[in-house]
């Protein structure tokens, strides 16, 4: 079945302690989106990528980035995590950057700092 | 800018009632309104979506929910709670930014469903 995939679902990192999570896709799809998302809150979009050109939010930390090797894979990088960025990162892929296009998520990846 | 509202942060029924989420938008364009599902240490799943066709959209597991232009509403509705149904709901509205030409999903706050026997 085509699906998004996250690797790994949960992990443990140490404060300052680089982290990269990853994700997968194989619905060949052009866009791939990160979010972060907090114990009860909605999921929140840090940056995604159309192909190969990124898009950062306005408010997303310099402390997050992103690269995405080929249309299969995209990782997050969090350079020096605090204890703040701990939360559950959901990546997400659309087939292209049309407003009425579904985005497909991925099962998440739960992040913890020590 | 477009936002959602979901009211209600916590929704409470018994097995077999009615489910109602709310959802209130706001748009300056025709939106696109989508309903996410979320299990517990999930990713979200699309339980439908409207992008202008039919008012009323049918989706997955017997929801559905109708656009009211009107009332810049996009409530989720299901006849018969099931156990299985306990979950967080999001509604969001699809805002496609002009100068980058995104698909952009705004995710309301959200709306936890518990269903007890």
């Amino acid at each position: 079945d085509a699906m998004v995939i996250q690797n790994p679902r949960y992990q443990v990192t140490q404060f300052g302690k680089p982290v990269t999570l990853s994700c997968s896709q194989t619905l060949n799809h052009n866009v791939m989106y990160w979010y972060q998302q907090k114990s009860s809150q909605a999921p929140k979009l840090l940056f995604h990528y159309y192909d190969k050109d990124f898009n950062n939010e306005a408010d997303t930390p310099d402390n997050f980035q992103s690269r995405r090797p080929n249309t299969s894979f995209c990782f997050l990088d969090i350079r020096s995590p605090g204890l703040g960025d701990a939360a559950m990162y959901l990546c997400a892929t659309s087939r292209d950057q049309t407003a009425s296009g579904e985005q497909y998520f991925g099962p998440g990846t739960r992040l913890t700092v020590t | 800018a477009q936002s959602v509202t979901q009211l209600g942060s916590h929704v409470s029924v018994s097995e077999g009632a009615l489910v109602l989420l709310r959802c209130n938008y706001s748009s300056s364009v025709p939106p696109y309104l989508f309903w996410y599902v979320q299990y517990p240490n999930q990713g979200l799943q699309l339980l439908l979506k409207y992008t202008s066709a039919a008012t009323l959209v049918k989706g997955i597991n017997g929801f559905e929910a109708e656009f009211k232009k009107s009332e810049t509403s996009f409530h989720l509705t299901k006849p018969s709670a099931h156990m299985s149904d306990a979950a967080e709901y999001f509604c969001a509205v699809s805002d496609l930014m002009f100068s980058g030409g995104y698909n952009k999903l705004i995710f309301g706050a959200g709306t936890r469903l518990a269903v007890h026997p």
